[in-house]
């Protein structure tokens, strides 16, 4: 089975200020995607990120980094300098390939509630 | 290009009516999912439509869920009897194709209250 655990249910942060949130996933998949998505107060999913399981470069997008360690089975997001913006609950994700043919599905993790202020 | 929608954005019940939840996913994407998003579930898996494949229902809650494809575009999930606990936003997604590594582009959600 796969799992998808995000310890941080809240974080406050001021402005500017760096922030991590975490993201911990279990699967017997030697083959599976990571994905990051943002929830912002509209509702709307809106996908950042996806990372293979065979590449655990670093990767950085402007503000945004993730750190993906295969052996410590985390996939970690950083927000440099966060802006109010980026308040917003934050989800990770995994999809393998599975045993069934149905793994398109993703497994979510229970999702990280950033609240930025000034 | 247009993304997913959904319709209708909020939707009113009462206990025991039936309700019909509507995605129009992005053209040209073959992949349809429908997840619930609850207080106390999280975001939930409940079927997935992948071309004229027969429906992954194996995220379905209970026998009242159903959903259906339509010419490989437009689905609706119909709640029968909803219950209480049927209240939740229902999200749409859907993808290029149904390959398991295809990132998963969502709609805005139908927010349904069962009264």
């Amino acid at each position: 089975a796969q799992k998808v655990t995000q310890a941080q249910t809240e974080i406050s942060v001021v402005e500017k200020e760096d922030v991590t949130l975490d993201c911990v996933y279990e699967t017997r998949d030697t083959t599976y995607y990571l994905f990051w998505y943002k929830q912002p107060p509209s509702g709307e999913l809106v996908f950042l990120i996806r990372r293979n399981s065979f590449d655990e470069q670093n990767e950085i997008s402007g503000r945004y980094s993730w750190n993906f360690q295969k052996s410590t089975s985390s996939f970690n997001f950083t927000i440099t300098a966060s802006q109010v913006v980026d308040s917003a609950v934050y989800f990770c994700a995994l999809s393998g390939e599975g045993s069934t043919g149905t793994a398109s599905k993703l497994t979510f993790g229970t999702g990280t509630r950033l609240q930025v202020t000034l | 290009g247009a993304g997913v929608s959904q319709s209708p954005s909020n939707k009113v019940t009462e206990k025991g009516k039936d309700v019909e939840l509507r995605c129009d996913p992005i053209s040209g994407h073959t992949a349809l999912y429908w997840y619930r998003q609850s207080l106390g579930q999280g975001l939930e898996f409940l079927i997935y439509f992948q071309g004229n494949s027969a429906p992954d229902k194996s995220g379905l809650p209970s026998d009242r869920f159903s959903a259906e494809r339509t010419g490989g575009s437009v689905s609706t999930l119909t709640i029968q009897r909803t219950q209480q606990e049927d209240s939740a936003v229902y999200l749409c997604a859907s993808s290029h194709s149904g390959s398991w590594y295809n990132e998963q582009f969502f709609g805005p959600g139908t927010r349904l209250t069962v009264l």
